[in-house]
């Protein structure tokens, strides 16, 4: 298998543009989680899905950032408008149903800077 | 609420020399506590999980954690350090209260000298 894909692995925009990352999880995994890694906070729940329908999006810092998974096999991190704040790198991890105890499976992860 | 403290965001260990990265745990319930490992400029791997089936797991890579429920410990070891073994290394525990959610410890970079 591939193992979780993301795009892209670097995006360098400015402050007030769009930002989109892509992320294809791991054929068959029914859950999908978008996290946020920062020297100051680590790792940061964003928002997960189950079946392709968001479950907890708590962790989502503010209405600027919104996230959509259309189908299966893809799934979108929209930030708009960007801030220079929100320079981290995404991680979208996988896994398959069933239990408290499986194993998530990251992706390589987005590197965003945000000027 | 579940949650993981990571004591030590920097470890050296000297090549050939044990490997001890500290995790403690917060939880009401009987928690499942992983070790995830993150080589640079990559996303992370599971290294290893306590699911109550043994206290003593062992993982990838030489590496073990001892569940201590007295402790609420889930240290993580190695006897011996090689150079590969340089990265950050996070703890995390899975929520049980009906949303699956992993909380991750802030982490600990592994430096290993030779």
């Amino acid at each position: 298998d591939a193992g979780v894909i993301q795009s892209p692995r670097h995006e360098v925009t400015e402050m007030g543009q769009e930002v989109t990352l892509r992320c294809k999880p791991i054929s068959g995994h029914d859950y999908l989680f978008w996290y946020r890694q920062t020297m100051m906070r680590g790792l940061e729940l964003l928002i997960y899905f189950n079946n392709n329908v968001p479950i907890d999006d708590s962790g989502m810092p503010e209405d600027r950032f919104s996230a959509k998974m259309p189908n299966a096999s893809f799934s979108t991190l929209k930030i708009q408008p960007s801030e220079p704040r929100d320079s981290a790198v995404y991680f979208c991890a996988s896994r398959a149903g069933g239990g408290y105890s499986g194993e998530l499976f990251f992706g390589e992860g987005s590197r965003l800077t945000v000027l | 609420a579940q949650s993981v403290t990571q004591l030590g965001s920097h470890v050296s260990v000297s090549e050939g020399a044990l490997v001890l990265l500290r995790c403690n745990y917060s939880s009401s319930v009987p928690p499942y506590l992983f070790w995830y490992v993150q080589y640079p400029n990559q996303g992370l791997q599971l290294l290893l999980k306590y699911t109550s089936a043994a206290t003593l797991v062992k993982g990838i890579n030489g590496f073990e954690a001892e569940f201590k429920k007295s402790e609420t410990s889930f240290h993580l070891t190695k006897p011996s350090a090689h150079m590969s073994d340089a990265a950050e290394y996070f703890c995390a525990v899975s929520t049980t209260s009906g949303t699956y959610k992993y909380i991750f410890g802030t982490g600990t970079r592994l430096k290993v000298l030779a």
